[in-house]
């Protein structure tokens, strides 16, 4: 079974610009959350996605925004890029049936820098 | 507002010496612990979680992790460390209700000397 897959692997972007990501899960996963991952912040969560319908968000600024297509494939968009938007952004996947009974498995992540 | 403290940012051990690292966490209800691992340029893999029951829990790779609630703790432990066990760890609480959504450490890096 193929793994998480995330697309571009390596951006660099100039501020002001916007910037979408790509990920696209497990077979079978229902279930795609985004993870922010910067030496000064660490790993924060960004906001999940199930059914194509956004279930939880974490606090960031609605410059960060998402969608989940029918087939599960998840983009997350960044408008207006900020030199602080530079980041390995994460994604996972998951079948989405609770954490208690379920496994997330990670991408690879794709990696934002922004000048 | 739930937190987690990986009191240790760098932990150094011999390959074959046993391992624990250390995670503290706050959160006003049962919480949902989780570790995970990071090697260099990869994404995260989930070692081990703990929702309920026995406070003991055993994970991929060789790890296990004990819950401590009178202590806030959810330390990782390893009896024996491997070269290949050398990468950055997480500690993570979850929201109860079952969704992954962390609050993570700000992780413990593990070298490992041969």
């Amino acid at each position: 079974k193929a793994g998480v897959t995330q697309t571009p692997r390596y951006l660099i972007k100039t501020r002001g610009q916007q910037v979408t990501l790509s990920c696209s899960p497990i077979s079978g996963h229902r279930s795609v959350s985004w993870y922010q991952q910067t030496p000064g912040q660490g790993l924060q969560f960004l906001f999940e996605y199930f059914s194509e319908t956004q279930r939880n968000k974490g606090n960031f600024p609605g410059r960060f925004s998402g969608r989940q297509f029918s087939n599960s494939r998840s983009e997350m968009n960044v408008s207006t890029l900020e030199l602080g938007d530079s980041a390995l952004y994460l994604c996972a996947s998951s079948s989405g049936r609770g954490a208690d009974t379920d496994t997330q498995y990670f991408g690879p992540g794709t990696r934002l820098t922004v000048l | 507002a739930q937190s987690v403290t990986q009191p240790d940012i760098h932990i150094t051990v011999s390959e074959g010496a046993s391992l624990e690292l250390r995670c503290n966490y706050s959160y006003g209800a049962t919480p949902y612990l989780f570790w995970y691992v990071q090697s260099p340029g990869q994404g995260l893999q989930l070692l081990l979680k703990y929702f309920s029951g026995d406070t003991l829990v055993q994970g991929i790779k060789g790890f296990e992790a004990e819950f401590k609630r009178s202590q806030s703790s959810f330390n990782l432990r390893k009896p024996s460390v491997h070269w290949s066990d050398a990468a950055e760890y997480f500690c993570a609480v979850g929201l109860s209700g079952g969704s992954y959504i962390p609050t993570f450490g700000r992780g413990t890096s593990l070298i490992v000397h041969p």
